[in-house]
């Protein structure tokens, strides 16, 4: 079946603008997870779901980092009034049924701030 | 806090063994995963320990030992395509968060 898949894949944004990151979970699992990743470091926890509710984000970086997955499947992640430092890629995972299966990454978005 | 370290890069020849250390501190322990990274490519699972001991998994293995905070990774008969960076990442859940926490990766050169 199909992975885990992310749209865009590459997004170029003015420092100021508004973005929008979507993702595309396995059918049917319940987790779902959003990281950024900088270049050379390892991915950096941003919020979790299970199905739609947010169950934690204490990873987003400020109030301008708002994750939501209104029908527990599709998920977007949008960052308000971008920043240079905001430049990463964002990669999405999802995960099945009980906490000790592994987490399936999306290809990630590349998202760079001029 | 919550620390996982692990060493920046190493290199091996093809056809030999090379084993990837993770010492890890967090606040609680629920699980110790591995993942492989190639460039630009996205994470994928390789490993999962929860016990202490040795899994194995074909050319890989992973061990944890959860007194001393510490797990590697072992890969053996190195192939050119396993240069990659090697993720460590626990799930700590112990203070009833969700996250999983990730090392910032070894990066791995296999030589000829």
């Amino acid at each position: 079946g199909a992975g885990v898949s992310q749209s865009p894949r590459y997004k170029v944004a003015k420092r100021g603008q508004d973005v929008a990151l979507r993702c595309d979970p396995i059918s049917g699992h319940v987790s779902l997870f959003w990281y950024q990743q900088a270049l050379g470091q390892g991915p950096e926890f941003l919020t979790y779901f299970q199905n739609e509710a947010q169950l934690d984000k204490s990873g987003l970086p400020s109030d301008r980092f708002f994750a939501e997955r209104p029908e527990g499947s599709v998920s977007t992640l949008k960052i308000q009034r971008t920043q240079q430092e905001d430049s990463a890629v964002y990669l999405c995972a999802s995960r099945g049924q009980g906490e000790y299966n592994e987490q399936f990454f999306g290809p990630g978005t590349r998202l760079t701030v001029l | 806090g919550q620390n996982i370290d692990q060493p920046t890069e190493m290199t091996a020849t093809e056809g030999a063994i090379v084993q990837i250390n993770c010492t890890y501190q967090t606040s609680g322990f629920n699980g110790l995963f591995w993942y492989q990274q190639h460039a630009g490519e996205a994470p994928t699972f390789l490993s999962y320990n929860v016990l202490d001991g040795l899994e194995e998994k074909g050319r890989f293995s992973s061990f944890l030992s959860r007194s001393k905070g510490y797990s590697y990774l072992l890969l053996k008969e190195l192939q050119m395509k396993d240069s990659a960076s090697y993720l460590c990442a626990v799930s700590p859940r112990g203070d009833g968060g969700f996250k999983t926490i990730f090392g910032a990766g070894t990066r791995l050169f296999v030589k000829a």
